[in-house]
């Protein structure tokens, strides 16, 4: 039973270029959260999703990052024109229907931009 | 505004002794208060989740709920180095989404 399957778990961007960073919730769960932590920092909320649907997004930064989940397919969290504060870790969790349980994260992706 | 306090740390406890976690949550009808254990460079991880007043063990580990005080802690007993890592507590809102605490640093010293 795979666990929260996230990929790459390394991503170098030169500033500028585009991050695609994508998510494959656990089976049978369908609500996926992604989250950005800088070294030393706590989570920080960014957004909320169920199939086709965008619940919260309230953690999301107004300009360059979108996501989203599509029917088939993993969730993907895509940042445009890096800047070098976009470096951070990514961490996507999964929850069944609701997160009443706890959540489960995936090994997240670290991203580096240059 | 929904908020997690915890003490940042470092907390720094001998191995073998009892590492205390405190935790305060602001939203009084929430149900659920979850810890998780983070190491440096790694994901956060489910260690205990608990629903009601008292105390919960597993292992090691004990939960202890105040819904009255809106007070949750993690005692781990016979502190071991490998318990080196960043615990996050977290609660679940009304709507279910968690909320959580910036976590506290938790370093046990042989």
């Amino acid at each position: 039973n795979a666990g929260v399957m996230q990929n790459p778990r390394h991503l170098v961007r030169r500033r500028g270029q585009e991050a695609r960073l994508r998510c494959s919730p656990m089976k049978g769960h369908s609500h996926v959260y992604w989250y950005r932590q800088l070294p030393e920092e706590g989570l920080k909320f960014m957004v909320y999703l169920q199939k086709e649907n965008i619940i919260d997004e309230s953690g999301m930064p107004k300009e360059r990052f979108s996501a989203e989940f599509p029917k088939e397919g993993p969730s993907i969290l895509r940042i445009q024109q890096v800047v070098r504060g976009d470096s951070a870790a990514y961490f996507c969790a999964s929850s069944p229907k609701t997160g009443i349980d706890g959540y489960t994260f995936g090994s997240g992706t670290r991203l580096t931009v240059v | 505004q929904k908020e997690v306090e915890q003490n940042s740390g470092p907390l720094s406890v001998p191995e073998g002794a009892i590492a205390s976690l405190n935790c305060t949550y602001s939203d009084r009808g929430s149900q659920s208060f979850f810890w998780y254990r983070q190491y440096s460079g790694k994901s956060p991880e489910l260690i205990m989740s608990i629903y009601s007043n008292g105390d919960k063990e597993d292992g090691r580990f004990t939960a202890q709920l105040n819904k009255a005080s809106q007070y949750v802690s993690l005692l781990i007993r016979d502190s071991q180095p490998s318990d080196s890592a960043t615990y996050l507590c977290a609660f679940a809102d009304s709507n279910y989404q968690l909320i959580w605490g910036a976590g506290t640093k938790l370093i046990i010293k042989p």
